[in-house]
């Protein structure tokens, strides 16, 4: 069964400071890849994702990803974090081409001091 | 407007009653689910909708019973609640069953119901 973990579970950053949050999924096959954001309180935000061509892909807030087919990784960045940053990140992936349910990782809290 | 709407935003009731949660997106999409995202974070996929035919069920309690009127609406009944059924309920929706479709293949979630049982 396709799994997807997240290696970092929390992440304390002081403002200016980069991101990277690790992700690394198991099938595979053709895999769809995405980010999702949650503020606190709030609802799942899409940040970005990846279904084929450039493995680098920019999303919204300055963030970006890449594709790493070799190391089965959709690693998420960002290269200057800002107070509101602060929220929990979930990758999650589908695999194949025809319809397939999201499987999430477990989340990484961030907190961005300011 | 609110692509997708869940009502009611929370809910606290006691072990044994049945409640509902209801779904409304005005996106067009075909698709629905609903996801449980429980007290450590973790999200997972419950069910799935296409065009009101059920798609996926996961190993879900046969207490929870999902219902699609039209495939703009998704509801989710629980009977005979229980203190482990507390968690946050997303509703969600995409257009499109097929990668390879020109449909914007996106989820789009809603604000959560967030479900307490006492």
């Amino acid at each position: 069964a396709q799994s997807v973990s997240q290696h970092n579970h929390h992440v304390i950053l002081s403002e200016a400071a980069s991101l990277e949050l690790g992700c690394n999924y198991s099938y595979g096959g053709t895999v769809n890849l995405f980010w999702y954001v949650q503020y606190p309180g709030q609802h799942l935000q899409l940040l970005l994702k990846y279904f084929s061509g450039d493995p680098l892909v920019k999303g919204i807030k300055g963030f970006e990803a890449e594709f790493i087919k070799s190391k089965f990784s959709f690693n998420l960045r960002k290269p200057s974090v800002q107070w509101s940053d602060t929220a929990e990140y979930f990758c999650a992936v589908t695999e194949g081409t025809g319809f397939q349910k999201l499987v999430f990782g477990t989340g990484t809290r961030l907190l961005v001091s300011p | 407007d609110t692509a997708v709407s869940q009502t009611p935003k929370y809910l606290v009731t006691q072990m044994g009653n049945d409640k509902s949660i209801k779904c409304e997106q005005n996106l067009g999409h075909d698709t629905m689910y609903w996801y449980k995202q429980d007290s450590k974070k973790f999200l997972k996929i419950m069910f799935s909708y296409n065009n009101k035919e059920l798609i996926i069920n996961e190993t879900v309690p046969n207490r929870f019973s999902p219902k699609s009127p039209d495939k703009a609406h998704l509801n989710l009944h629980i009977n005979s609640l229980e203190l482990g059924d507390s968690a946050v309920y997303f509703c969600a929706s995409s257009q499109g069953i097929s990668r390879d479709s020109n449909a914007n293949y996106g989820y789009t979630f809603g604000s959560g119901t967030r479900l307490t049982v006492v």
